[in-house]
């Protein structure tokens, strides 16, 4: 069983446009939600992260949307840009520090 | 700082070898953890170490066993590989409940 829905499974986007990777969680005592993203033949690396007591989050061109209530949060890329074409995974972290991951998306960030 | 290294890159085995792969970190990082990737299923934590000395079953530990001899090194055994252990594995670790550094990832095809 999932325990992180990660949707969708690809995304194609014109340059300059906003890209939205959506995620769905179940799990209340998940404490910790990062995103990562991963370049073909790469390890993930952490792109930004929120807490559940906060609602957004942004770095730059990245902001972390977190509904609490709904059990949802998406990432939003403003100003895509080609070198931005990755995978994403949502995350979700318990106690001890476990980690449950999305499925990810592959997103292709069109010139 | 080399940050974290895994070895081998690569691998083949047959179905019923054994093996053993080799994380490596420079960080001082008290937790270690192993994830496995397969296409479409984003990635899933096998074992992971709050410290050294210490080891804890993560989502799919079956097939698999760790070991935490030394803060600085995570070792992932299999000991009768399967062709469903065939996947990209991924070693990571982190200061505490902070973010994760994932190394480059080991390619393992089992026959």
């Amino acid at each position: 069983q999932q325990q992180v829905k990660q949707s969708p499974q690809s995304l194609i986007v014109q340059k300059g446009g906003i890209s939205i990777i959506n995620c769905a969680y179940e799990n209340t005592a998940f404490d910790y939600f990062p995103w990562y993203q991963q370049f073909p033949g790469k390890g993930p690396a952490l792109l930004i992260a929120i807490r559940p007591d906060v609602s957004e989050k942004k770095e730059g061109r990245f902001t972390i949307s977190f509904n609490k209530s709904a059990k949802q949060f998406s990432l939003h890329i403003m100003d895509s840009q080609p070198g931005d074409s990755a995978t994403y995974f949502c995350a979700a972290r318990v106690t001890g520090n476990q980690f449950y991951f999305g499925t990810g998306t592959s997103l292709t960030v069109i010139p | 700082n080399a940050g974290v290294t895994q070895t081998p890159k690569f691998r083949v085995l047959k179905t019923g070898q054994s093996m053993t792969l080799l994380c490596a970190q420079d960080m001082n990082h008290e937790y270690m953890y192993w994830y496995r990737q397969d296409p479409g299923m984003g990635l899933r934590l096998i074992h992971y170490s709050v410290g050294e000395g210490t080891t804890a079953k993560g989502e799919v530990p079956d097939g698999y066993n760790v070991s935490r001899l030394k803060k600085q090194n995570f070792l992932l055994g299999l000991e009768s590989a399967a062709p469903s252990q065939t996947s990209v594995y991924f070693c990571a670790s982190s200061y505490g409940y902070n973010e994760q550094f994932f190394g480059p990832g080991t390619r393992l095809t089992v026959l």
